[in-house]
């Protein structure tokens, strides 16, 4: 299937951990996204990737760093994670920036 | 700075009925305006692209307007069923693709 997919589909993990989440686009897509959805369900972009640059970088602490090996792949890597990264965790991808494609989400629980 | 705001927060309509969905956002310079679905502990589908050119859009019981000048759209959608009870989201795209979202209107259809 053509699709926007992420790996895992929930992780739960201790504070101070490390984690990554990886996502993968077979939609032919040269720009992909990281957003966050967090409790109060408010999404907001992280990062974005186009034709593997970094083209938009939030305020977002630098615990988080993206990184794209090839255009149809993002990942996420979370250092010392603390309870406030507990979100839902989006990648979407697109076509030069017209509509987005999203993924399942990722559910981040940091006990 | 953008500000996206939509309303109403929740709507709650027999089916049948037509759904009317608004969305507003501060800043007229942007370059597209996505409307997206999304169902609880899932993620987003999109429903409808319109471009900073164009005036509506349309796919099957879906209508989506802009108004770029006075920063308004809408989402209409004819003869509610069941099946469109869900979150939908607004989102106001910006330069590489930016997306900059509402916090939702959560629909329920009652049968």
């Amino acid at each position: 299937d053509t699709a926007v997919s992420q790996t895992p589909k929930y992780l739960v993990t201790q504070m101070g951990n490390d984690k990554s989440i990886k996502c993968e686009q077979n939609l032919g897509h040269d720009t992909m996204y990281w957003y966050k959805q967090d409790s109060k369900k408010f999404l907001k972009i992280m990062f974005s990737y186009n034709n593997k640059e970094l083209i938009i970088n939030e305020t977002v602490p630098n615990r988080f760093s993206p990184k794209s090996p090839d255009k149809a792949h993002l990942n996420l890597h979370i250092n010392s994670l603390e309870l406030g990264d507990s979100a839902v965790y989006f990648c979407a991808s697109s076509l030069r920036g017209a509509e987005q494609f999203f993924g399942p989400g990722t559910r981040l629980t940091v006990l | 700075k953008q500000e996206v705001t939509q309303i109403p927060a929740a709507l709650s309509v027999p089916e049948g009925e037509n759904l009317v969905l608004n969305c507003s956002f501060t800043d007229s310079a942007i370059y597209n305006l996505q409307w997206f679905r999304q169902d609880p502990g899932k993620g987003l589908t999109s429903l409808l692209l319109i471009q900073s050119s164009q005036r509506e859009q349309t796919s099957g019981r879906l209508n989506a307007s802009l108004d770029k000048s006075s920063g308004r759209s809408t989402l209409y959608i004819a003869a509610s069923q069941p099946g469109d009870s869900a979150t939908y989201l607004c989102a106001v795209g910006g330069s590489w693709g930016k997306l900059q979202f509402g916090a939702g209107t959560q629909v329920v259809v009652t049968p």
